[in-house]
Formats: C-alpha cells, structure tokens, sequence
C-alpha cells in the first residue's frame, strides 16, 4: 500500500527564517509528486509536480526537489503570506488517482 | 488557466434530505475528476472517480448508493449526497484533469463545498 508522511506536522518560522518540509513516500512505482497548497476552508491550489529523482522546480520563494525515497519543499526566507497548509502528493498508476500525505501547517510570523 | 468551480460553496441541510453539488472545469475539458472528502485538519480522502459517460469509480468503503456521481460533460461532474445525515457533514472537493494535457497529470481542484447536516 502507498504511504505518503509529511514533517513535521506544524512549523512556526520569523519572517525571513528559511526552513524545508519533508515529504517521504513508499510506493511501488512512482508517476509524479505532487504539491499543493491549502489555505484554510479552500481548496488545494497547485505548486509543483516532479517526476524523476534529481529534479528540481522553482516558484517564487518555493523550491521542490526530489529524491528516490523523498520530497522536500524549502521556503526561503519566508513571509507571512506564505502561511498555508502544504500538501504532498503522490501518483502511482495510470488512473491519475492522487494519495495524500497529511499536510505540514506553516504559520510564518511577522 | 486551469480553473475549477465548485457550487454550492456552502449548504445546510436537514436530515434525510438530499444535496447536490456541481463541479465544473472553466477552460478546459476534464474526462476525469475527482471527488474528495476533507474533514477538520484532516487530508483529502478520495470517495471517488467520474469518468464522462460511464459509471464512476468508487474507493473502498464509499456507499456508491449515497453520494452519486454523474459526469455529464467534459466540463461537468456533479456529487449528490441522498439522505443526508449529520455524519456526512464535511469539506467536500472535486479535481479535474485537462485531458488534452497528455504531458501532464496535474489535478487542478476546486473551491471545495462545505456540507452541514442539521
């Protein structure tokens, strides 16, 4: 069975304290890592996806990176808008169906 | 581009009655969404697939026979949650694909519903 963790659970950063959410996956075969955003009572608004280890995806203050057994999201020098709900993703077979890891709570203080 | 909606984005309802709510793809054909079901601090749980013109697919444990699904068009699927009860209350999400998109499995999702059962 597919398990996606995400950690740690919650983050408090200063404003301009960089930090990295990790992402770890156990799938039989991975098709893409997703990321997601989640503002509270919204829906998830897309980041990224990877798909081979190695790669690299950049957006703003947000840069995804993958490895075989993991995914790491690094927010560099934060700001309070960046405050959110980060949620990782992962395909594994070609019905397109999404497993969710929990999310990591980001609450970046002013 | 890539723009999802969701109606209603709020309900109340009595119990025993039934809900339905619309998820539409605004500027690209979806032959398949998603739906999800997200409880407080909780991650997306998928209930089910709606493939356009045939059944949907449901996971493991989602009552088929309570939340319908029909997926009309390319731009339209809708959940219809029969008799409701205050246990289905929740943050309800859809997500579609771009079909045309074959580079690309990307799910763009919704606003999200949320459903209170009084």
């Amino acid at each position: 069975e597919d398990q996606v963790t995400q950690s740690p659970e919650a983050l408090r950063l200063q404003e301009g304290e960089s930090s990295s959410l990790n992402c770890s996956y156990t799938v039989s075969g991975l098709r893409g890592l997703f990321w997601y955003r989640q503002d509270p009572g919204k829906g998830p608004e897309f980041l990224f996806t990877l798909y081979s280890a190695g790669e690299e995806k950049e957006k703003e203050r947000l840069k995804a990176t993958l490895t075989k057994k993991e995914s790491f999201l690094h927010i560099t020098a934060p700001k309070p808008e960046d405050s959110a709900t980060y949620l990782c993703a992962v395909q594994t077979s070609n019905d397109y169906k999404l497993s969710f890891g929990a999310g990591t709570t980001v609450t970046v203080r002013a | 581009g890539a723009v999802v909606s969701q109606h209603p984005s709020r309900v109340i309802c009595k119990s025993g009655t039934s809900v339905k709510i619309e998820c539409r793809s605004l500027d690209f054909q979806a032959t398949t969404m998603f739906w999800y079901r997200q409880f407080p601090k909780k991650s997306l749980m998928l209930m089910a697939t709606s493939n356009e013109g045939s059944k949907a697919t449901y996971e493991q444990g989602v009552e088929k026979d309570k939340f319908l699904i029909n997926h009309a068009s390319l731009t339209l699927s809708t959940l219809t949650v029969t008799s409701a009860h205050p246990e289905d209350s929740s943050f309800y999400i859809c997500s579609a694909r771009d079909w045309l998109a074959s580079s690309t499995d990307t799910q763009y999702f919704g606003p999200g519903t949320r459903l209170t059962v009084l």
